[in-house]
């Protein structure tokens, strides 16, 4: 059974400060890693996508990279901003019983930047 | 292009009572997943449709049923609702292509009483 685990649960920081989420999972049967962006009570935004062939994947002020023997990935956030406050979850894609893609969510750090 | 919708925003229901969810994919895919995410935790995966059939399923018993329409939109439904079933109920739609990214809807917020 594929298990998701994030940390830490909650991170508090000065604006502009770089940090680090991290995530692991037990099973590294896996199709690919997403991590996703979640503000108080609303649905997911995807924020990057590494699939099991890649090491990382980057979009402006995020960094994702994958370790899949280790059963890693790291989330690099560079110079943090109060706009970037929000829960964040990493999720692994595998095939599931029949032949769906089924994603296995961690329980998401809780981000908050400090003005 | 438009994204992936999910109806009503919020609901309130009594214990026992039944729900329906639902869900419009995104123009292009053909596949729709639903996920429970209780306050505090990540999303649970219920199952997913692919081409009007269930072709997975997450450990949820049988009161949690569903459906997928030629259109490829779906509908979520929960039987004799307990207390545990508050949640956030999201929706997820995808194409079969290599890359495998799901796309999520709003959600919509059930509050069980």
């Amino acid at each position: 059974k594929q298990e998701v685990t994030q940390i830490p649960a909650a991170l508090s920081v000065p604006e502009g400060e770089n940090l680090v989420l991290n995530c692991s999972f037990t099973d590294s049967a896996i199709y690919n890693l997403q991590w996703f962006r979640q503000d108080p009570g609303k649905g997911l935004t995807s924020l990057l996508l590494i699939q099991s062939s890649q090491r990382e994947q980057t979009s402006g002020r995020l960094n994702a990279s994958l370790d899949k023997s280790s059963g890693r990935s790291t989330l690099y956030i560079a110079a943090s901003q109060p706009g970037d406050s929000a829960t964040y979850l990493c999720a692994v894609l595998r095939f599931s019983s029949g032949s769906a893609r089924q994603l296995t969510f961690g329980s998401g750090t809780q981000l908050t930047v400090l003005p | 292009e438009t994204g992936v919708t999910q109806s009503p925003t919020h609901l309130i229901k009594t214990r026992g009572q039944q729900v329906t969810l639902r869900c419009s994919s995104q123009s292009g895919h053909n596949t729709v997943s639903w996920y429970q995410q209780a306050l505090g935790q990540g999303p649970q995966f219920i199952f997913q449709y692919y081409r009007e059939e269930e072709n997975g399923r997450g450990n949820f018993p049988p009161r949690f049923s569903g459906l997928q329409f030629p259109n490829y939109s779906s509908e979520l439904n929960v039987n004799a609702l307990e207390l545990d079933d508050s949640a956030l109920y999201l929706c997820a739609s995808s194409s079969t292509d290599a890359v495998g990214r799901q796309f999520f809807g709003p959600g919509t917020r059930l509050t069980v009483l």
